[in-house]
């Protein structure tokens, strides 16, 4: 089977421009989670779905939202980007109580 | 509100040798699940193990194995026969089965160093 699929893997961004990012879950989950990375708060938990409906989020402002598709696929949306945004993100899919990891998309903002 | 507590930022371990990574945290749940995870240089985030609160048997996984103290609230894993390919940022996380979602809660991490 497949593992969990972002992209893109790197983004360079500017203050104040939106950015998207993708998750394809490994075949059969149903659950996305999206993470975020960095060296000071380490990792953070930003928001999960679940067959296309949000169950939970994370303390995280309202600039960043997400979505998931009838596929399940899963797409996180930031807007008016600030340079406190640089991070990795993470995406995990379960079928389970088991969390299985994409490899991250670094997202810069300059 | 859980919190789970990593208190070794950094460890090393001569390769073959055994090392013990600890890891507490707080709830006031009866039912959640542990996990430790690793994350090598790649970045790539591996499920390495997993624990049930309700089952009083410690989890192994070849190498892997972690010593679950409920009562203490303590996590700690251990690795037998470290491998160069065991050097990797690792990191302890708890999830609580009633809330209806799957959100993970990390530690801080442990940056563990195998040494030839």
């Amino acid at each position: 089977k497949a593992g969990v699929t972002q992209t893109p893997r790197y983004l360079i961004k500017t203050r104040g421009q939106q950015v998207t990012l993708s998750c394809s879950p490994i075949s059969g989950h149903r659950s996305v989670s999206w993470y975020q990375q960095t060296p000071g708060q380490g990792l953070q938990f930003l928001f999960e779905y679940f067959s296309e409906t949000q169950r939970n989020k994370g303390n995280f402002p309202g600039r960043f939202s997400g979505r998931q598709f009838s596929n399940s696929r899963s797409e996180m949306n930031v807007s008016t980007l600030e340079l406190g945004d640089s991070a990795l993100y993470l995406c995990a899919s379960s079928l389970g109580l088991a969390q299985f990891f994409g490899p991250g998309t670094r997202l810069t903002v300059l | 509100a859980q919190t789970v507590t990593q208190s070794q930022p950094e460890m090393s371990v001569q390769e073959a040798e055994t090392v013990t990574l600890s890891c507490t945290y707080d709830t006031s749940e009866n039912n959640y699940y542990l996990f430790w995870y690793k994350q090598p240089p790649s970045r790539q985030m591996i499920l390495v193990i997993r624990q049930e609160a309700y089952k009083q048997q410690n989890a192994t996984e070849n190498r892997f194995s972690v010593n679950f103290q409920k009562a203490a609230k303590s996590f700690s894993l251990k690795i037998s026969d470290s491998q160069l390919g065991d050097t990797a940022m690792y990191f302890c996380a708890f999830l609580f089965s009633g809330a209806g979602s799957y959100q993970l809660t990390f530690g801080k991490g442990t940056k563990l160093s195998v040494i030839p």
